[in-house]
């Protein structure tokens, strides 16, 4: 089955960059997402990536996907302290699409 | 163009009460899914749902658990005789069709069982 894997935690300081990895294990997904959410909200899509792209950019946001490797990372520029929150990687199943989910990083971006 | 609307956003039952969540996806959207969040931890899919078909319920607890996305009006996920264990958020998410990248969610429902 699909499994999706992310560290728990990333701490930064204020104008630094942050890098949130993840690994999936289902080589047939066809997007692979980035989700963010702040306490007590519902998820935000920040950005998602086709599967046989290797990079994508948005404003302050860098999403890169080896595929090979079945890794994907987020890259935030200049992180903020509005960009404390939960991010989580999703996987798109080729079956019936649904979403597979991390179990989230928690971002914590510090003065 | 409102996004996901869910509601109630809180609900409170106790133990053996019926929940009853709903869930308006975006307009013009026809796909509708459930995941559950439970404290500390990330999105489980529960159900996959078109207007009057369900497509993948793999993710659905066999026993007390149902959803439906009827012709006319929201989704519900109905949970009968819930138990603590059931207290989690509750978080639809709706996309044009099948083979859209994007799926957008709701606010979730949270729900608390004393």
């Amino acid at each position: 089955g699909e499994d999706v894997e992310q560290s728990l935690f990333l701490s930064v300081r204020e104008g630094d960059s942050s890098v949130i990895n993840c690994t999936y294990t289902d080589s047939s997904s066809t997007y692979l997402y980035w989700y963010k959410q702040e306490p007590g909200a519902g998820l935000q899509l920040l950005t998602y990536i086709f599967s046989n792209m290797d990079m994508k950019q948005d404003q302050r946001l860098t999403v890169l996907l080896n595929k090979k490797d079945k890794h994907l990372s987020l890259r935030i520029a200049d992180t903020q302290t509005g960009d404390s929150a939960i991010y989580f990687c999703a996987e798109k199943d080729t079956g019936f699409q649904k979403l597979v989910f991390g179990t989230g990083t928690r971002l914590l971006v510090s003065p | 163009n409102a996004g996901v609307m869910q509601n109630p956003r809180h609900l409170v039952r106790r133990r053996g009460q019926e929940a009853r969540l709903r869930c308006s996806p975006m307009k013009g959207h026809s796909h509708v899914y459930w995941y559950r969040q439970l404290p500390e931890e990330g999105l489980k899919f529960m159900v996959y749902l078109q207007k009057e078909n369900i497509i993948d319920e793999s993710g659905m607890p066999k026993e007390r658990f149902s959803a439906e996305f009827p012709k006319e009006g929201p989704s519900i996920l109905r949970i009968q005789q819930v138990v603590r264990g059931d207290s989690a958020a509750y978080f639809c998410a709706s996309s044009p069709g099948e083979g859209s990248a994007e799926a957008f969610f709701g606010q979730g429902t949270r729900l608390t069982v004393v």
